[in-house]
């Protein structure tokens, strides 16, 4: 089972509407959600972080922690054409090397989302 | 700030070769993350450094692949020799305490 999974989409909208886009967790002691945005041929773009159970607004996103059904998600309001990329959820799972807690970064594997005009 | 910086760009060997990646994080970060990014296997962790020092190398592939950071404003991804099968895009991320990672351009390797 993978660690961070999300449905690889594609998943289409029109513009204007709510994109909701979804991800789970295996790792109870994760405590730290980040949202990465991936353009075509680009680098990943740190959009949303979330560390609390509940949401957190930023604009047109939306970030959603429930920790108790270890699942996060993302809302885009008011869709943009723009917005059409690959969308990655990422988890901080706590690990143990040498005496020294330390955080891994672990991504899922991405959902597309297309919005149409 | 210039962001992380890599290079080259693009990067062409034949099989065997060596290949070296470089890295420059954002000055001030001190954490240092090299990734891998395939279709297949989406993005994958390699290696990262705190202060310079190499945390957890778990997911280097194999012998073949080495890392080092010299020094907090440099480092280096080498493979050697290259196969066709690590052609993939090869990402460096930095940041501070260890979250929030920026992400620099990529080296796209190709290995035939």
């Amino acid at each position: 089972q993978k660690e961070v999974e999300q449905n690889s989409g594609p998943l289409s909208v029109p513009e204007g509407a709510i994109a909701s886009l979804n991800c789970t967790y295996s790792d109870r002691g994760s405590q730290s959600f980040f949202w990465y945005r991936q353009y075509s041929g680009k680098s990943p773009e740190l959009i949303m972080s979330i560390y609390s159970n509940g949401d957190k607004e930023d604009g047109r996103f939306t970030a959603q922690l429930n920790k108790a059904s270890q699942y996060v998600s993302l809302l885009i309001r008011d869709s943009q054409p723009s917005d059409s990329a690959t969308y990655l959820c990422a988890a901080v799972e706590v690990r143990n090397a040498g005496g020294t807690s330390y955080g891994k970064l672990t991504f899922g594997q991405g959902t597309i989302l297309t919005v149409h005009p | 700030d210039a962001g992380v910086i890599q290079s080259p760009r693009h990067e062409v060997t034949e099989m065997g070769q060596e290949v070296t990646l470089r890295c420059k994080p954002i000055s001030g970060h001190d954490y240092l993350f090299w990734y891998r990014q395939t279709m297949m296997r989406g993005l994958e962790l390699l290696i990262y450094f705190n202060n310079n020092v190499p945390i957890d190398d778990s997911g280097m592939p194999e012998d073949r692949f080495s890392a080092k950071m010299p020094n907090a404003s440099f480092s280096t991804l080498k493979i050697q020799p290259s196969e066709p099968r690590d052609s993939a895009v090869y990402f460096c991320a930095s940041s501070l305490l260890g979250f929030g990672q920026y992400f620099g351009p990529g080296t796209r390797l190709t290995v035939t």
